[in-house]
């Protein structure tokens, strides 16, 4: 069975920074790409960034390009999102999808149950 | 602003067929493939049908997807109560070498 699992979402304040983690189970990790998604509240699903299954290609939306670093440990079937300066508009709830080839970097049949992040003063 | 547009509403009664909606440019519809994606009240969104137009495990026949040129359509015949939900497009982007969803569209079965 498929399983994903967020974690390390909070309150954290502007400025600030957290690392979001996915750890995925059922299936072979490194042969398919992952990806972060988001949704703000009362909003639409928004793209976050994506990575290829060996680690080895990352894409980013220009909303975290330069802030946020996506990664993986495929030793630990962990996926990963290191977020810094952190602002009020990434306040939402941070979903980790399975792509559906090692290149695929469009989110796939299993979504994790998301994290919430809250930025605020 | 989405670089998908969808329509933010759709509504029919229950047993109609309705269509969504998802308009693009020639740099990510026009071609690349589409997903679609439905989310229920309170929950994640799950995928409805890839980008081979195949629908996932478990949704049933009544959905389907087609695509032509830069505009993608995702048809619900049947209608039923528990398709209430919100529903994403979602293309990769040539261009901008990223992944672009559409606004999404509010599903009402009145």
């Amino acid at each position: 069975e498929v399983q994903m699992l967020e974690s390390g979402g909070g309150l954290v304040q502007p400025g600030g920074s957290l690392r979001l983690s996915c750890a995925a189970s059922g299936f072979s990790f490194s042969s398919y790409a992952m990806s972060w998604v988001r949704q703000a509240p009362g909003k639409g699903l928004e793209w976050v960034a994506s990575i290829g299954g060996t680690g080895d290609t990352t894409y980013y939306a220009d909303s975290g390009k330069g802030r946020f670093t996506i990664s993986r440990d495929n030793s630990q079937n962990t996926l990963f999102l290191e977020m810094d300066s952190l602002r009020v508009e990434d306040t939402a709830v941070y979903y980790c999808a399975k792509g559906a080839s090692q290149y695929e970097s469009k989110p796939g049949d299993f979504w994790g149950q998301g994290t919430l992040v809250t930025v605020s003063s | 602003q989405s670089v998908l547009t969808q329509p933010p509403s759709a509504s029919g009664t229950p047993g109609q067929r309705v269509t969504i909606s998802c308009s693009g440019t020639s740099s990510n519809i026009g071609s690349h493939t589409v997903n679609w994606y439905q989310q229920l009240p309170g929950t994640a969104p799950k995928l409805l049908i890839d980008s081979r137009n195949l629908r996932s495990s478990g949704v049933p026949d009544r959905f389907s997807a087609s695509k032509s040129g830069t505009s993608a359509s995702l048809a619900i015949s049947g209608l039923q109560s528990d398709d209430e939900a919100d529903y994403y497009c979602a293309a990769w982007d040539g261009s901008l070498n990223v992944v672009v969803f559409g606004g999404g569209t509010k599903l009402t079965v009145l």
